[in-house]
């Protein structure tokens, strides 16, 4: 299976700020790429569909001018979190795609104080 | 909109008790995955099944998924702790990018 890394594994940042999460896919080219977001004991939410060299598809609910997605190579794919407030506080998972399944990186908890 | 539920969401039980848990949907899929997450980290893919009425084993764990390829199940033979976590359910459609997640089953086996 593909190996997907995530990158911060943690950040705190303050409210009104900007956070970036970097995925990168570390053996499989990836031209798409998928964002979740988790709440504490929760399911995965779907955010956005990540597909390189064009823009993200964003799921319904989901502001695509707060969540900035950037899929500029093959191997990595970026969300930024705009303007941060504390409700941002989640987990934030990416997953390659290759054939039926879906690989997940390790996450990204990000606390906004 | 297709969805995926997941039974039962919370589940405690004693080591060495079987359990099997449930993901039932209206909708076919082309495929179905089984994901298990630990706290704090990423889900970890334990098995994808395509073809209905396939079984497949994993040590103590048998998936199946429906002849119809509509619902799947998870079996735990003599459970222990370390199968402690959530395990996730995913089915993707024929051509579809996109996997629909069940709500998950939180399982906690204790000693």
């Amino acid at each position: 299976g593909a190996v997907v890394s995530q990158h911060p594994s943690w950040v705190i940042c303050k409210s009104g700020t900007s956070v970036k999460i970097e995925c990168r896919s570390l053996d499989f080219q990836a031209t798409t790429m998928f964002w979740y977001r988790q709440f504490p004991k929760q399911s995965l939410m779907l955010m956005a569909t990540s597909n390189e060299g064009s823009k993200a598809t964003y799921e319904q609910g989901v502001e695509k001018d707060k969540f900035l997605i950037n899929h500029a190579s093959l191997t990595l794919s970026t969300l930024t979190v705009t303007s941060a407030h504390p409700e941002d506080s989640s987990f934030y998972i990416c997953t390659v795609r290759s054939g039926h399944e879906q690989y997940f990186g390790p996450g990204t908890r990000l606390t906004v104080t | 909109t297709q969805l995926l539920e997941q039974s039962p969401q919370f589940l405690s039980i004693q080591e060495g008790e079987n359990l099997t848990v449930y993901c039932n949907s209206s909708s076919v899929f082309s495929s179905l995955q089984w994901y298990r997450q630990e706290p704090g980290e990423g889900p970890v893919l334990l098995v994808t099944v395509v073809t209905g009425g396939e079984v497949k084993k994993l040590k103590r764990l048998t998936f199946q998924f429906g002849d119809a390829r509509k619902d799947s199940s998870l079996h735990i033979t003599a459970a222990q702790p370390g199968d402690t976590g959530l395990y996730l359910c995913a089915g993707a459609s024929q051509g579809a990018q996109k996997l629909v997640f069940g709500q998950g089953t939180r399982l906690t086996i204790n000693p």
